[in-house]
């Protein structure tokens, strides 16, 4: 099974440029996330999806835009990238139900993102 | 808010010796808690979890996990590290009353394991 697929898994991008990040999960999960990587804090939540049709901000959500296009697809949108959002993303899925708290999440391979 | 406080940034243990990797965590209702590990280059693995029962939950790769409801920890443990233990480990927590599905992490405890 492929999990959760993240593309790509590398990027350098100019002050200012935007880019889409991809991620795609093949186990039928509700909830998808996307977090940032960052040395010495931890895994921060940028925006979170719910449920297919639903998004929420999560800590860091400033510019940035999300798109949750189907059940399968979360896509994280940088409009215009700065230094500051040089860092690994990570794309997570968990399980069927809304509700379903106590499933833990699934963790796709990370996408390295330098802006320069 | 939940949140989740991890109070060392690294952990340095010698090879057969037990390692504990610290958590505590702050919620308004019940907690459900998580462990991952991540090795170098790769994404987070799903190590255990505590939802409800038992206070101490066995893992992956021979670890355990101790819930103390007063203490508000969720303690990382191992008896006897190997140096294939040596990676980034991090707690997560659920909050039964936050809406949505959100997971929050720490910052994360590098741990050393030295041969």
């Amino acid at each position: 099974n492929a999990g959760v697929t993240q593309t790509p898994k590398f990027q350098v991008l100019k002050t200012g440029q935007s880019m889409t990040l991809q991620c795609a999960q093949d186990m039928n999960h509700n909830s998808m996330y996307w977090y940032r990587q960052d040395p010495g804090m931890g895994l921060r939540l940028i925006y979170y999806s719910a449920s297919e049709g639903t998004t929420d901000k999560g800590e860091v959500p400033n510019g940035y835009n999300v798109s949750r296009l189907n059940k399968r697809e979360f896509s994280l949108r940088l409009e215009s990238a700065a230094p500051s959002q040089t860092s690994v993303y990570f794309c997570a899925s968990s399980p069927p139900s809304a509700g379903a708290v106590n499933t833990e999440a699934f963790f796709g391979q990370g996408t390295r993102l330098t802006v320069v | 808010a939940q949140s989740v406080a991890q109070p060392e940034d690294q952990v340095n243990v010698a090879e057969g010796n037990p390692l504990t990797v610290k958590c505590t965590y702050s919620v308004s209702g019940n907690p459900y808690l998580f462990w991952y590990v991540q090795y170098p280059n790769r994404g987070l693995q799903f190590l255990l979890k505590y939802i409800t029962g038992d206070n101490l939950v066995k893992g992956s790769y021979g670890f355990e996990a101790e819930f103390n409801k007063s203490q508000t920890s969720f303690h990382l443990k191992k008896p006897s590290a190997l140096v294939s233990d040596s990676a980034l480990y991090f707690c997560a927590v659920r909050d039964s009353k936050a809406a949505g599905n959100k997971l929050t992490f720490g910052g994360g405890t590098r741990v050393l394991v030295k041969p």
